[in-house]
């Protein structure tokens, strides 16, 4: 079945620094692929998303890339900010599915 | 335009007992999801509703069901609350509910089974 591994974290950055967190997917067709972030007491916002390979997917300063060759879907940020501090969730849904399958998620954690 | 809404925010609920949760969903969108979310598991899939009709169930037991009402707002029930029952739920909303249509998620509903 289809499915979604992330890197463990927790992941401690100082601010300014680069964010890399690993994401690669298990699934048949052209599933869509989704970054949401939680924020403490929060429930889910999305972050970035694309629908088929080769997208890339931006806001905020965050990216990440469909690459279908090697199944991920890799978030990045080239300086993060104490307030980027949060559970970070790699997600996909099939093309015709109605449910999202999500990573465990990563924490971040950035000082100042 | 408002976003969605669940409510309650947290609950307190004995063993044994049951549960109802509601969901509603950003003005004209017919898709509603349900998603539990505990340190142990991550965040699952409970089901979908769209246009009052479950589309997809996910892998738990009977105890956990819903049902979505013509305005779109749907309810999800737990009976015979288990300890493990403990999570966060998250409702979804989406236009279509389908492929990459962006979901919006509520607040979420903090259970607790003492």
């Amino acid at each position: 079945g289809n499915s979604v591994t992330q890197m463990e974290g927790p992941v401690t950055l100082s601010e300014e620094a680069f964010l890399t967190i690993n994401c690669t997917y298990t699934a048949t067709g052209y599933p869509s692929l989704f970054w949401y972030v939680q924020y403490p007491g929060e429930g889910l916002q999305l972050l970035l998303k694309a629908t088929k390979a080769d997208d890339k997917g931006s806001n905020k300063g965050f990216e990440a890339t469909y690459r279908k060759e090697t199944t991920s879907f890799h978030l990045e940020k080239g300086s993060v900010q104490v307030s980027d501090s949060a559970v970070y969730f790699c997600a996909l849904i099939s093309q015709a599915g109605t449910a999202l399958i999500f990573g465990k998620g990563t924490t971040l954690s950035v000082s100042s | 335009k408002a976003g969605v809404t669940q409510t309650p925010r947290y609950l307190i609920k004995t063993r044994g007992q049951q549960v109802t949760l509601s969901c509603s969903p950003i003005s004209g969108h017919r898709s509603v999801s349900w998603y539990q979310q505990t340190p142990g598991q991550g965040l699952q899939f409970l089901f979908e509703y769209f246009s009052e009709t479950q589309r997809n169930k996910g892998n738990f037991p009977g105890r956990f069901s819903g049902r979505q009402f013509s305005n779109s707002r749907s309810e999800m029930n737990v009976s015979t609350l288990e300890l493990g029952d403990s999570a966060l739920y998250l409702c979804a909303s989406s236009n279509t509910g389908v492929g990459g249509t962006e979901a919006f998620f509520g607040q979420g509903t903090r259970l607790t089974v003492v």
